[in-house]
């Protein structure tokens, strides 16, 4: 059964560093997303990308927050200048359809120092 | 009120109970359905989608009640590996793909 890759499983950063989360969506899925989830909390929504551009985001995702999908391929979510607040666990969603359910990938622990 | 909400237990029950979760979700515009089930520290696994009929895949029953907002899930013969918490997941609106998740409904089932 195909999946969803994510990695690194675990990155560990010195805030204010820059991280880049990478993901390798199921080949046939046209939507992509990328949720979070802080320990303890429910997962959120950050961001959708659909024919190569961001089609829905939240107020999460700020200007320190960026996705891009370069080679269709990998989908990246960077983050420019990290804080204490962005550790989380970061997933990366697909689906073939707007409404479609959507594949989670394993997800990225990202714990800032 | 939250957009998507659930009794965050946790329900304990036997191995071999019957157990039943609720979920409210508060827009009326919300057209997909889902419950997802999230095992410690990884990620969330589509278990079923959730259709106006009700529909049911071995011993999972969900429902879906528009005219109130709420959905369940039903669990006949809880088996150990049953033991999760179960997240009730809304796309709330046609115009949108994010799907909102509720806080989730720890299951433990017991020998």
């Amino acid at each position: 059964e195909p999946e969803v890759t994510q990695t690194p499983s675990h990155q560990v950063t010195q805030m204010g560093q820059e991280v880049i989360l990478r993901c390798v969506p199921i080949s046939n899925h046209l939507y992509f997303y990328w949720y979070r989830q802080i320990l303890g909390q429910k997962v959120e929504f950050l961001v959708s990308f659909y024919n190569n551009e961001i089609s829905e985001k939240s107020e999460i995702f700020d200007d320190q927050f960026s996705v891009e999908r370069p080679d269709g391929s990998n989908f990246t979510l960077k983050i420019r200048s990290t804080k204490l607040e962005d550790s989380a666990m970061y997933f990366c969603a697909g689906g073939k359809g707007a409404n479609q359910p959507q594949h989670f990938g394993d997800g990225t622990r990202l714990s800032i120092l | 009120r939250k957009e998507v909400e659930q009794d965050p237990g946790p329900f304990n029950v036997p191995e071999g109970a019957t157990v039943a979760f609720n979920c409210t979700y508060s827009n009326s515009a919300s057209q997909s359905f889902f419950w997802y089930r999230q095992d410690c520290r990884k990620e969330p696994k589509l278990l079923m989608s959730v259709y106006s009929s009700g529909n049911e895949d071995g011993r999972f029953t969900a429902q879906l009640n528009r005219a109130s907002q709420y959905i369940s899930l039903l669990i006949r013969d809880s088996k150990l590996s049953d033991s999760a918490t179960y997240l009730c997941v809304v796309n709330p609106d046609t115009g949108r793909r994010a799907l909102t998740f509720g806080s989730g409904t720890r299951l433990q089932v017991q020998p």
